[in-house]
Order: C-alpha cells, then structure tokens, then sequence
C-alpha cells in the first residue's frame, strides 16, 4: 500500500522560478527522505529529515514536515534547467522496516 | 570511488529464460537493496540484505532470488522470467544496517521479458 504520495504529479514552470512539490502520508513515520531522478538514472539522495525536526536546508533546497498533517513539502528556490527530473518521498513505510516510496512529481524547468 | 554499479544496463529475454543481474558497491556499505520501477507505482523492495548472509524478502519477492555474496556484491536471480517481470531494476546500498537511512543508487538495468 501506498505511504508517501507526492503532489503534483507533474510540475512546468520558467526557469528562475521556485518549485514546490508536496508529500502525504498516512502513519507515522520516522524520517522521511527526498530523492531525485534524472531521466533514465538512478535515485539520488537529497534530504532526510527526523520526526522531530520541522525544517532543513540544503543549498537551494528546503523541505518541510508537519507531522499533525502528515505532510512534507519540497521547495527548489530560483530553479535551472538541470533541476529538470522526477523528485520522490520515501518514508518508513506503517512500522514495515524498509522504505517505501511515492510515484514522484515530475518537474520540467522551461528555459 | 565508483558507488554502486549495475550490469547488465539492459537485458531482453524471452518467457521461461533465466537471467541474474549483478550489483556491487565500493562504499563498505552494510545494507543491499533490489528494487523494481515500474511507470506510475514508484519503486517497490523486492529483497534486501542487512549484512552479509542475510537477506529478507520486500514488498514483491515472488518470482526473485537473491544471493548477498559478500559484502560488496548483491546478486538478483529471475529462474524462469515472465512478462509481468518486464521493469527497471535498480540496487541501491546503505551504511545503516536498518533500511530506513539514507541510500545510494546504481544506474539501473532495464529488462524486457517477450
């Protein structure tokens, strides 16, 4: 069953622009993870963040939890053409130990 | 360093072959992981490996075998491959011995079952 689900599914802004991106959840979790994928790679890592943190930073990028919405968000301040990917949620998945992630937001920065 | 790596990157093979696709990391990492991606259901955990000589099964294991042969190579075996099989297959490792850390990724082998 599903966890984490991202919002939008997909995402077109200008290039410059910021991106935000949302995941919902459905229990409770221990950390929840943010991951990016260019077209045809691999997942990277970007940011993992605790239950009890609320915000965390990383250059451009910042994510957010609210764990009384069960929610997270994903924001890519000033956006460029290499930000063009499918970003994913993962989150420990119902007490389950693994990982289990969302079906991704796709975003496209228009030059 | 060269991370995770994966081969074949990409493999045909028709109904009933068999086939295993590689997997080692250089990172000294503790944990292994076989995913499978598939358009519009994200990546599901067919098995994975806290340490060497363990592995668990995920959320789709049926159809899978998996060897950890030690701890830099994770191996994922398809018997006898069916149509439902056709995806991209990814590995991916992590330091933490729980899978609920952060994980790094191979490039992916994309499989097609005829």
């Amino acid at each position: 069953s599903q966890q984490g689900e991202e919002d939008p599914q997909a995402l077109s802004i200008q290039e410059g622009e910021n991106a935000t991106m949302n995941c919902s959840y459905k229990t409770s979790i221990n950390n929840l993870q943010w991951y990016r994928q260019n077209s045809g790679r691999g997942l990277v890592h970007l940011i993992l963040i605790r239950s009890n943190e609320r915000e965390k930073h990383s250059g451009r990028l910042r994510v957010t939890l609210d764990t009384s919405k069960k929610s997270s968000s994903l924001l890519i301040t000033a956006s460029r053409a290499a930000d063009t990917a499918s970003y994913f949620c993962a989150t420990d998945g119902q007490g389950a130990q693994k990982l289990v992630f969302g079906q991704g937001t796709r975003l496209t920065i228009n030059p | 360093n060269a991370g995770v790596t994966q081969t074949p990157k990409f493999q045909v093979l028709k109904t009933g072959q068999s086939m295993t696709l590689q997997c080692a990391q250089d990172m000294n990492h503790n944990s292994m992981y076989w995913y499978r991606q598939d358009p519009g259901m994200g990546l599901r955990l067919i098995y994975y490996s806290a340490s060497e000589g363990t592995t668990d099964k995920g959320e789709v294991p049926n159809g899978y075998n998996v060897s950890r042969l030690n701890k830099r190579e994770f191996s994922l075996r398809l018997e006898s491959a069916a149509p439902s099989q056709t995806s991209v297959y990814f590995c991916a490792s992590s330091l933490d011995r729980s899978p609920l850390g952060e994980q790094y990724f191979g490039p992916g082998t994309r499989l097609t079952v005829t």
